[in-house]
């Protein structure tokens, strides 16, 4: 069984950066053929991708974030990590990491982290 | 970008009926569809993927079909806890896009 949990500030302000870890509990960062990714689900709204990243370090960003986010993972600590600049109220929103085989779907989920962009 | 447009918005069912889901892609994403299920408060579950293949534990009341850019999400007949709101997702092609949504109520 494979578990995620994202961590990270619940409160960032406006024009800061944001930044969230994943952590994953199973072996399968570093034996399985997976990306890593994240979706946020603003409060009250659908799920939007932002970005994933192969276990060798390959990101894939969404173009409506690209400009000001990084994705990255380090298979030996199995963490992903997310960091978004210059924060906007609009960036409020649940975070979830999740594992992505590819073409599939994505098959596990962290249970999400709540960041809230406020002053 | 891949847009996904899912319809309708909302559906309104009674416990023990039947319901369609519909999803709809910008361009041919063969089979490479998945479907979400997100209750209440909860953290979404893949329900589908490869278009019709169950994911591990899903009930048979959940079928999916299609291909292309049409793709159907049916429920057989809806209980207490299928009242949720689905997504789908196409992972045909970076970046990867997901639909507005349907939510499915109690009538």
């Amino acid at each position: 069984q494979v578990q995620l949990q994202e961590s990270g500030p619940g409160l960032v302000k406006p024009s800061e950066t944001l930044s969230l870890s994943c952590t994953v509990s199973a072996d399968s960062m570093t034996s399985g053929d997976y990306h890593w990714g994240w979706i946020r689900q603003p409060p009250g709204k659908g799920l939007e991708w932002i970005g994933s990243v192969y276990h060798n370090g390959a990101p894939r960003y969404s173009p409506s974030f690209q400009s000001r986010i990084t994705i990255s993972v380090d298979t030996s600590k199995k963490q992903l990590s997310l960091m978004l600049i210059s924060a906007t109220p609009a960036d409020t929103a649940v975070y979830y990491c999740g594992r992505y085989p590819g073409y599939t779907g994505y098959d596990y989920w962290g249970p999400g982290t709540l960041v809230t962009v406020s002053s | 970008e891949i847009v996904m447009t899912q319809s309708p918005a909302t559906l309104s069912v009674s416990p023990g009926e039947g319901v369609s889901l519909s999803c709809r892609a910008s361009q041919n994403i063969n089979s490479r569809l998945a479907w979400y299920q997100q209750r209440p408060g909860l953290t979404p579950r893949l329900l589908i993927h490869g278009a019709s293949t169950r994911a591990t534990g899903v009930p048979a009341r959940f079928t999916g079909s299609g291909s292309g850019t049409e793709f159907t999400l049916t429920i057989s007949s809806l209980q207490s806890e299928d009242f949720a709101i689905y997504y789908c997702q196409q992972c045909n092609a970076w970046p990867l896009t997901f639909g507005g949504g349907t939510r499915v109520e109690i009538k």
